[in-house]
């Protein structure tokens, strides 16, 4: 049973435009949620994250968004720019298992010149 | 600081024989914890060690196993590998003084490929 979901396996934006990438998760007992970003070859690279006391979190041209009712949470990245270009996964954890992150299957994000 | 380093980057083995990956955290950081990335279920979290113990464990058979030594490096190993361990392992660490609530680094990977 997959508790992180990213449903939408690409997303293909222009440049200059916003790119939002959603996320939706099943486990009530999540906490706390984060953005990873994947190229090629390497490891995730950590984006931004927000707890869930909190309903927006942002850090320059990323900006996480959390709705606790619907489970849901999106990243949005304004504005996009090619070297945005990459994989883009969700993960959540829960208090007493801080370390351990359940991830969606991620996102390929293609920002066009 | 630099980043947590993983070895070897690349391995090629047989069905039924055991690997050793290897992991170096980032220098203060504690907590290691190994994931594998395969096509087919993504990123899945295999176990987490701190200070030398096991704290958390993922849904994985006993065949893989890790440990912790006492300078925060780790190792992970899989006896009697079977075709389906083919994947991406990565390892992460972090630090409990971290600002950032468990923000995790994560190494390169190490790619299996089994014959």
């Amino acid at each position: 049973d997959q508790q992180v979901k990213q449903n939408s396996p690409s997303l293909s934006v222009q440049e200059g435009r916003i790119s939002i990438l959603n996320c939706d998760y099943t486990n009530s007992m999540f906490d706390y949620f984060l953005w990873y970003k994947k190229y090629p070859a390497e490891g995730p690279t950590f984006l931004i994250s927000i707890s869930s006391i909190k309903d927006k979190n942002e850090d320059g041209r990323f900006t996480v968004f959390l709705n606790k009712s619907a489970k849901h949470l999106s990243l949005h990245i304004v504005p996009s720019q090619p070297g945005d270009s990459a994989v883009y996964f969700c993960a959540a954890s829960e208090t007493g298992a801080n370390s351990k992150l359940t991830f969606g299957k991620g996102i390929t994000l293609s920002v066009r010149p | 600081k630099a980043g947590v380093t993983q070895t070897p980057r690349y391995l090629i083995k047989t069905r039924g024989q055991q690997v050793t990956l290897s992991c170096s955290p980032i220098s203060g950081h504690r907590s290691v914890s190994w994931y594998q990335q395969t096509p087919g279920q993504g990123l899945q979290f295999l176990f987490e060690y701190f200070s030398e113990t096991q704290r958390n464990k993922g849904n994985f058979p006993g065949r893989f196993s890790g440990r912790q030594f006492s300078n925060s490096r780790s190792e992970m190993n899989v006896s009697t590998l079977e075709l389906g361990d083919s994947a991406l392992y990565l390892c992460a660490s972090s630090s409990l003084t971290s600002g950032s609530y468990n923000e995790q680094f994560f190494g390169p990977g190490t790619r299996l490929t089994v014959l």
